[in-house]
């Protein structure tokens, strides 16, 4: 069965510093999500992408957040300059569009901001 | 806005019984989904069911099952004859079409041997 793969599975990096978290979505899904989990907390929106552009992005999403689909197939989030609170566990999501509505979760990447 | 309330914690249920896990949402839409996703300590989120608000039939799969009530906006999930291997969060999320994705904060299930 297709599944949305992410690596890293886990990520430790220092605070300032640039991370790329990657993600490969089902291959024909068209619209794809980031979300976020802080340890403990419930997972939160980031943003949703959708025929190369962003479709609709939280609150959280804030300058320091980018995301591009660089070669019809990977979908990353980089985050320019890390802080501590942005520790925690990120999926990925994708879905097919139509009238199916169900949205396929990765296994996420932690992140250890240090 | 639309917000997903899981006003239980934590539930526990004894192995073989029956479990219900309670959401409520709000929303001044009429057309939207509402899903319950599992997280296991794995961290994977896997959904366990799905329900549109314009079905009134009450979804089921296997031995999960829906209580929805649209006009109260309760949308609860009941496990039946429970295994060791449902233990884990319970996620109850709602959305609207071609829109993200808001969930509750959860419910953290043991099932008791």
């Amino acid at each position: 069965e297709p599944e949305v793969t992410q690596t890293p599975s886990h990520q430790v990096t220092q605070m300032g510093q640039e991370v790329i978290l990657r993600c490969v979505p089902i291959s024909n899904h068209l619209y794809f999500y980031w979300y976020r989990q802080i340890l403990g907390q419930k997972v939160e929106f980031l943003v949703s992408f959708y025929n190369n552009e962003i479709s609709e992005k939280s609150e959280i999403f804030d300058d320091q957040f980018s995301v591009e689909r660089p070669d019809g197939s990977n979908f990353t989030l980089k985050i320019r300059s890390t802080k501590l609170e942005d520790s925690a566990m990120y999926f990925c999501a994708s879905e097919e569009g139509g009238t199916n509505y169900e949205q396929y979760f990765g296994p996420g990447t932690r992140l250890t901001v240090t | 806005a639309q917000t997903v309330t899981q006003s239980q914690p934590e539930m526990s249920v004894q192995e073989a019984e029956t479990v219900t896990l309670s959401c409520t949402y709000d929303t001044s839409e009429s057309d939207y989904y509402l899903f319950w996703y599992k997280q296991p300590p794995s961290r994977q989120m896997i959904l366990v069911i799905r329900q549109e608000a314009y079905k009134q039939q009450n979804a089921t799969e296997n031995r999960f099952s829906v209580n929805f009530q649209k006009a109260a906006k309760s949308f609860s999930l009941k496990i039946s004859d429970s295994q060791l291997g449902d233990a884990a969060m319970y996620f109850c999320a709602y959305r609207r079409s071609n829109n993200d994705m808001r969930f509750g904060a959860g419910t953290r299930l043991t099932v008791k041997p």
